[in-house]
């Protein structure tokens, strides 16, 4: 079954410490996105990539960082400059760099502060 | 600046008690509006897309419609299985990226 896989589900960060989360997809799609999840707050767009070795900062950059040196992996690295990064993380990818397309989503990684 | 609205924001039906949910967008040249279902822990699961005013999509209780200022989500004789908070996003072709902005969502829960 194609989808996308988040790991892991459950992550904690220590103060100063950078932390990555992984995001894989084998729907062979173009376009890979991060979206920030807060309670009672919508999805904010971090970064988003429409092909290899390319990306784009979303609405919410700081403390962020990304790659995309294959079609499927999208890894997403919270660094120490993110001061609030306690949220409910989300990737997504559609196809045609998203054009008229929805997007699907993996099942999220939570990130807390230890 | 696109804008996505959705309410209310939270709903409680009794199971079998038809309603609405509504989503009021502001955006320039609309390319798509697409509901999705997210349950809690979970990443949103795509229900429908719809394109142009007039549109209307069906999946088992649900209907989306579509006209030019707003979607609405229909749960007909809902079930607690219904239960979670649905999310509505549309996407417009500023700048040529086709990124798109969510609304905060509806959070539903049908008692049994």
């Amino acid at each position: 079954d194609g989808g996308i896989t988040q790991s892991p589900k459950y992550l904690f960060r220590k103060e100063g410490q950078n932390v990555t989360l992984s995001c894989e997809q084998n729907l062979n799609h173009d376009a890979m996105y991060w979206y920030r999840q807060d309670p009672g707050q919508g999805l904010r767009l971090i970064y988003y990539s429409q092909i290899v070795n390319d990306f784009q900062k979303g609405d919410i950059a700081e403390g962020y960082s990304v790659s995309r040196e294959k079609k499927e992996s999208f890894p997403l690295t919270v660094t120490s400059a993110q001061k609030n990064p306690t949220a409910f993380y989300l990737c997504a990818s559609n196809d045609r760099a998203g054009r008229n397309q929805p997007q699907h989503f993996g099942d999220g990684t939570r990130l807390s502060i230890l | 600046e696109d804008q996505v609205t959705q309410s209310p924001e939270a709903l409680r039906l009794q199971e079998g008690e038809s309603s609405s949910l509504n989503c009021s967008y502001t955006v320039s040249g609309l390319r798509g509006l697409f509901w999705y279902r997210q349950d809690p822990g979970k990443g949103p699961e795509f229900l429908f897309t719809l394109y142009s005013a007039g549109e209307e999509k069906e999946k088992e209780r649900l209907k989306a419609t579509l006209t030019k200022k707003e979607s609405f989500l229909h749960i007909t004789a809902p079930k607690p299985e219904d239960s979670a908070t649905y999310l509505c996003a549309v996407q417009a072709a500023s700048g040529g990226s086709y990124i798109p902005t969510f609304g905060r969502g509806t959070s539903l829960i049908v008692h049994p």
